[in-house]
């Protein structure tokens, strides 16, 4: 079965590196992406990976993936209050084939950024 | 280039009516996805089109209905509202070659509110 799991709330002060979690059940997902989400606004793509690679940085932002544990993070290094939002994770499993792009979503993490 | 452009962006609606709402994908995008956002929660799957075909549909029922048009625009209608159609609707679009490359861009929503 589909389901991305992330913890609700995490505060990290300025500066600091900030570490979102995120898990999922379907071992046979292809791509796995970063969604940021601003109040009132759609959402962002930060970036995303695909399943045969474990890391991929791009400047601030790097996600970690472990296969065998279903276990994808994203770190975003020198937090900023701009940084402030929710991140949502999302996989898309195996099971869509060719052009389907359905996405299964997490329920989000609201990460706040102190001074 | 404009990104992925929803219309309209605020609108509310009494129980029992319809509603349209309108999405222009990203040019050169054939792909169009719909997804529905509940206060709170992640988005979730509405449907998929591709080559104004539908190609996925989620759990909704049949009150929910879509169309892609040839210039891959695209309106997703909702039939004989309930208080619980209040959401955001995003929709998606990519270029649909499969999934190489299959990177799935939203636009800001359409914010609904059933009254």
């Amino acid at each position: 079965g589909e389901d991305v799991e992330q913890s609700l709330f995490l505060s990290v002060r300025e500066g600091d590196s900030s570490v979102i979690n995120c898990t999922y059940t379907d071992s046979s997902s292809t791509y796995l992406y970063w969604y940021k989400q601003e109040p009132g606004a759609g959402l962002q793509l930060l970036t995303y990976i695909f399943s045969n690679m474990d890391m991929k940085q791009d400047q601030r932002l790097t996600v970690l993936l472990n296969k065998k544990d279903k276990h994808l993070s994203l770190r975003i290094a020198d937090t900023q209050t701009g940084d402030s939002a929710i991140y949502f994770c999302a996989e898309i499993p195996d099971t869509n084939t060719g052009t389907a792009s359905k996405l299964t979503f997490g329920t989000g993490t609201r990460l706040q950024v102190t001074l | 280039d404009a990104g992925v452009t929803q219309s309209p962006t605020h609108l509310i609606k009494t129980r029992g009516q319809q509603v349209t709402l309108r999405c222009s994908p990203i040019s050169g995008h054939k792909s169009v996805s719909w997804y529905q956002q509940v206060l709170g929660q992640g988005p979730q799957f509405i449907f998929q089109y591709y080559e104004k075909e539908e190609r996925g549909r989620g759990n909704f029922p049949d009150r929910f209905s879509a169309r892609q048009f040839p210039n891959y625009s695209s309106e997703l209608n909702v039939n004989a509202l309930l208080l619980g159609d209040s959401a955001l609707y995003l929709c998606a679009s990519s270029l649909g070659q499969g999934l190489v490359g299959n990177t799935i861009y939203f636009g800001e929503g359409s914010w609904l509110t059933v009254v």
